[in-house]
């Protein structure tokens, strides 16, 4: 955690519906990312921005959007798209380290659809 | 990114040093190896990384192989807080870089 700040820590939606989840650090980051994590498997990236006002798809990015307007935020919409977003959410930062840098984690926000 | 083979699960006695294995074979000499830990429910944690040299913190220590295809990670006095998931990750080091964590080793740390 440290930093990093996901809300809310449960969220519930309605099928059909969009939701956004919320992602804040106060690390002065450059970089955030947003994963997927799936019970008992491991994480999926699904969206990461580098900078302010630039974002790049990861591995599972069909149904969801992201913005970055401000360095601090990065906000993650779940669209109606999605096919199976019961899921728990995690968002990261990280640093420009030089050779190497790295993620630190928020304490996750877990989805559930009805 | 080189692909990672670690044991499903692991116990360890409170107070024992807890060993944890890593098999890393087909990695890079540009590839880092990081380690992570996720108690249940919350976001990954943490643990610590290298490239070839062993390295200590005040979590953990990691050994490296000089070969680089293993590696393993050292809880040295194991409490039951440290009962996790680890994950360990080999990938490029550099800005921006996709973490992809595996299934990983969940650790039981037994009173």
């Amino acid at each position: 955690d440290g930093g990093i700040t996901q809300s809310p820590k449960y969220l519930f939606r309605k099928e059909g519906q969009n939701v956004t989840l919320s992602c804040e650090q106060n690390l002065n980051h450059d970089a955030m990312y947003w994963y997927r994590q799936d019970p008992g498997q491991g994480l999926r990236l699904i969206y990461y921005s580098q900078i302010v006002n630039d974002f790049q798809k990861g591995d599972i990015a069909e149904g969801y959007s992201v913005s970055r307007e401000k360095k601090e935020s990065f906000p993650l919409t779940v669209t109606s798209a999605q096919k199976n977003p019961t899921a728990f959410y995690l968002c990261a930062s990280s640093a420009d380290r030089g050779l190497t840098d790295t993620q630190y984690f928020g304490p996750g926000t877990r989805l559930t659809v009805l | 990114d080189a692909k990672t083979t670690q044991p499903t699960s692991m116990d360890c006695a409170e107070g024992r040093a807890a060993n944890l294995p890593c098999n890393h074979s087909t990695i890079s000499g540009n590839e880092y190896v990081y380690w992570y830990r996720q108690i249940h429910s919350q976001g990954p944690q943490y643990i610590i990384h290298g490239l070839k040299n062993n390295e200590t913190n005040e979590m953990a220590s990691l050994i490296i192989t000089e070969d680089r295809k293993s590696s393993t990670l050292i809880l040295p006095h194991a409490t039951l807080r440290d009962t996790a998931v680890y994950y360990c990750i080999v990938r490029v080091g550099g800005y921006g870089q996709n973490f992809v964590f595996g299934p990983g080793t969940r650790l039981s740390v037994l009173p």
